[in-house]
């Protein structure tokens, strides 16, 4: 159990267009989930949390007009890039608390995107 | 403001050696800490989590421990094999639904 799924698991998309990720927990319903960032060779960064039927709130430094979140079901979390640039090339990766768990944390697979 | 720091940054060990991975943490006041291993260009991989109140975890291999008092949790993985060879990240959960992540240690097993 506790399954979270990304996609898509790659995408190449060219600079100014926009690009949508959605993250899923298959099997639990996840009120909170985490977008991060990671750089070649570098430790996750937190992005922003999602929260179900709320606002995302974002760490700082992060532009939210520029990584829209919306976390319209127990079940689904989307992060939207706004006007990429070749700089937001990333790899993207969600996760989601089990509170029944203790707040383990499942994660997706991840996001590799390339901006040209 | 919490910081995770993991020793060594690279390890490089012959296959068949047991091997501790160093995480620690500037603020006790956690509630929960957890391993995760990263294999190149995926996501993560839960490993072991560890309450608070917890001072170990097991699960094959691998053993955790965890000091909460002096900031520090280790990852201990026996008869390391190839297959372990990946990038080990701790995590810690201070609540208000904040995971804070470790620089992380690359560890490469040699056949």
């Amino acid at each position: 159990g506790a399954v979270v799924s990304q996609h898509p698991s790659w995408v190449i998309c060219k600079s100014g267009t926009s690009v949508k990720i959605e993250c899923r927990s298959l099997d639990f319903q996840a009120t909170t989930m985490f977008w991060y960032r990671q750089f070649p060779k570098q430790s996750l960064m937190l992005m922003a949390t999602s929260n179900e039927g709320s606002k995302a709130t974002y760490e700082q430094g992060v532009e939210k007009d520029k990584f829209l979140i919306n976390h319209a079901s127990l079940t689904l979390s989307t992060l939207t890039v706004t006007s990429a640039h070749p700089e937001d090339s990333s790899f993207y990766i969600c996760s989601a608390p089990v509170r029944d768990r203790g707040y383990e944390q499942y994660f997706g697979p991840g996001t590799r995107l390339t901006v040209t | 403001k919490q910081e995770v720091t993991q020793i060594p940054a690279a390890l490089s060990v012959p296959e068949g050696e047991n091997l501790v991975l160093n995480c620690s943490f500037t603020d006790s006041a956690i509630y929960n800490l957890q391993w995760f291993r990263q294999d190149p260009g995926k996501g993560l991989t839960s490993l072991l989590l560890i309450q608070s109140s917890q001072r170990e975890q097991t699960s094959g291999r691998l053993n955790a421990s965890l000091d909460k008092s002096s900031g520090r949790s280790t990852l201990y993985i026996a008869a390391s094999q190839p297959g372990d060879s990946a990038t080990y990240l701790c995590a810690v959960y201070s609540g208000t639904y904040k995971y804070i992540f470790g620089t992380g240690t690359r560890l490469k097993v040699l056949a």
